[in-house]
């Protein structure tokens, strides 16, 4: 089955860390460059991370750019996202999507939730 | 960064109609990264259209996109009763990616 599953949300306090994962089967994860996408709580999409299918290229949104960084492993087919010197901005819904061709992300996981409160 | 516009937030029909969802960019959109999700309460979002006006695997040809330069539109023809959720645009500008904030279509 094609699917990404996401895993590692909680809650955590301000200035603390996480770090999600996102684990994808059924398509040559190798092949596609990777996103991350979250949603506040009532709030739209906002696009935060992307790395390519090698891991060469990689862009951040500027609200995360400093403390967060993503990362994979083509061979675990798993991508990553090391969160630190988190905020209370920082609480939404964590996806991770697949890159397409058209820079369109054709493939979501259900999502992982992080709370920061204190 | 190019800021996408959507409008109107909230869309009121019935099943049966069609809607037409506005996604306006700050700028000209040099390239045709340009793509549409739908994403229904408690849901991940769903791929709709991407390139402007392709149909993403499965969409029914309900679902069309078109545009060019910074107003780009949704089209629903004749809603159904599952088609009834949120809408977003999302652009891709060199290295990194913009979503609309998104219209609300709601059974009227």
């Amino acid at each position: 089955e094609v699917q990404l599953v996401e895993s590692g949300g909680g809650l955590v306090k301000p200035g603390l860390s996480l770090r999600l994962s996102c684990e994808a089967s059924g398509f040559p994860f190798g092949s596609f460059s990777m996103n991350w996408v979250r949603q506040a709580p009532g709030k739209g999409l906002e696009w935060v991370s992307s790395i390519s299918s090698s891991g060469t290229y990689i862009s951040y949104a500027d609200s995360v750019k400093g403390r967060f960084t993503i990362s994979r492993d083509n061979a675990k087919n798993s991508l990553y996202l090391q969160m630190n010197s988190l905020t209370a901005e920082d609480t939404a819904l964590y996806f991770c999507a697949k890159g397409a061709g058209g820079k369109q992300n054709d493939l979501w996981g259900q999502g992982t939730l992080v709370t920061v409160s204190s | 960064e190019i800021v996408l516009t959507q409008s109107p937030g909230t869309l009121s029909l019935s099943p049966g109609e069609r809607a037409t969802l506005s996604c306006r960019a700050g700028q000209s959109l040099t390239s045709s990264y340009l793509a549409w999700y739908q994403q229904k309460p408690g849901q991940t979002p769903r791929l709709l259209i991407y390139g402007v006006s392709s149909r993403a695997t499965g969409i029914p040809d309900r679902f069309s996109g078109s545009g060019s330069g910074t107003d780009f539109t949704l089209t629903i023809n004749r809603l159904e009763p599952e088609d009834f959720a949120v809408y977003y645009c999302q652009h891709y500008g060199g290295s990194s990616w913009t979503f609309g904030p998104g219209t609300k279509v709601e059974i009227k």
